[in-house]
């Protein structure tokens, strides 16, 4: 149980174009989903938590109008990276918190984005 | 403020050795803090976690870590490694602002060697 699938795993675009990234709890309801972002050798970075149903909060220095996120469903959260630049190339992670709390979350396998 | 150090980037060890990895973490109130594994280009799994109930804490693949709150440290062991241990692990503890929002350490990346 409790598994989130990411959709692509891996995308190449071109610079100037937007990219939309899918992230599905599949056996499970997520109240709250969150997005990160991890570069080479590097930690995983907070980017935003999304809640269903309202607007995404951004950690500080995020550009909300750059990386829109959208959490439609219970199951659904949608990061889009809109006129993508080299530098946003990097590894993207989504994870899904389940409603019997305890401070879980489950990730996902996670978006490799290369923009060129 | 809450923050995790993990000490030390890279750890290699011998398999059938024992496996120590270093975490500290600095929390204004009481934290829960979790062990990550991930393994090449696969997701984050959850190893272990410790939420305020018994110090030492038991996880999967046979590791377990211990809670000490005087010491502020959250090491994770095994008695004794297998090759496919080989992973980045962080420590992660549980931040501010609920809705279970964490907080990553660096990363150890541990090496398995024959």
């Amino acid at each position: 149980g409790a598994v989130v699938s990411q959709h692509p795993s891996r995308v190449i675009c071109k610079s100037g174009t937007s990219v939309k990234i899918e992230c599905r709890s599949l056996d499970f309801q997520a109240t709250t989903m969150f997005w990160y972002r991890q570069f080479p050798k590097q930690s995983l970075m907070l980017m935003a938590t999304s809640n269903e149903g309202s607007k995404a909060t951004y950690e500080q220095g995020v550009e909300k109008d750059k990386f829109l996120i959208n959490h439609a469903s219970l199951t659904l959260s949608t990061l889009t990276v809109t006129s993508a630049h080299p530098e946003d190339s990097s590894f993207y992670i989504c994870s899904a918190a389940g409603t019997s709390g305890a401070y879980e979350q489950y990730f996902g396998p996670g978006t490799r984005l290369t923009v060129t | 403020a809450q923050s995790v150090t993990q000490l030390d980037s890279h750890v290699s060890v011998s398999e059938g050795t024992p496996v120590l990895l270093r975490c500290n973490y600095s929390s204004s109130y009481s934290p829960s803090l979790f062990w990550y594994v991930q393994h090449p280009n696969k997701g984050l799994q959850l190893l272990l976690k410790y939420t305020s109930a018994a110090t030492l804490v038991k996880g999967i693949n046979g590791f377990e870590a211990e809670f000490k709150k005087s010491e502020t440290s959250f090491h994770l062991t095994k008695p004794s490694a297998h090759m496919s241990d080989a992973a980045e692990y962080f420590c992660v503890v549980s931040g501010p602002g609920g809705y279970n929002k964490l907080i990553f350490g660096a990363g150890t990346r541990l090496a398995v060697h024959p």
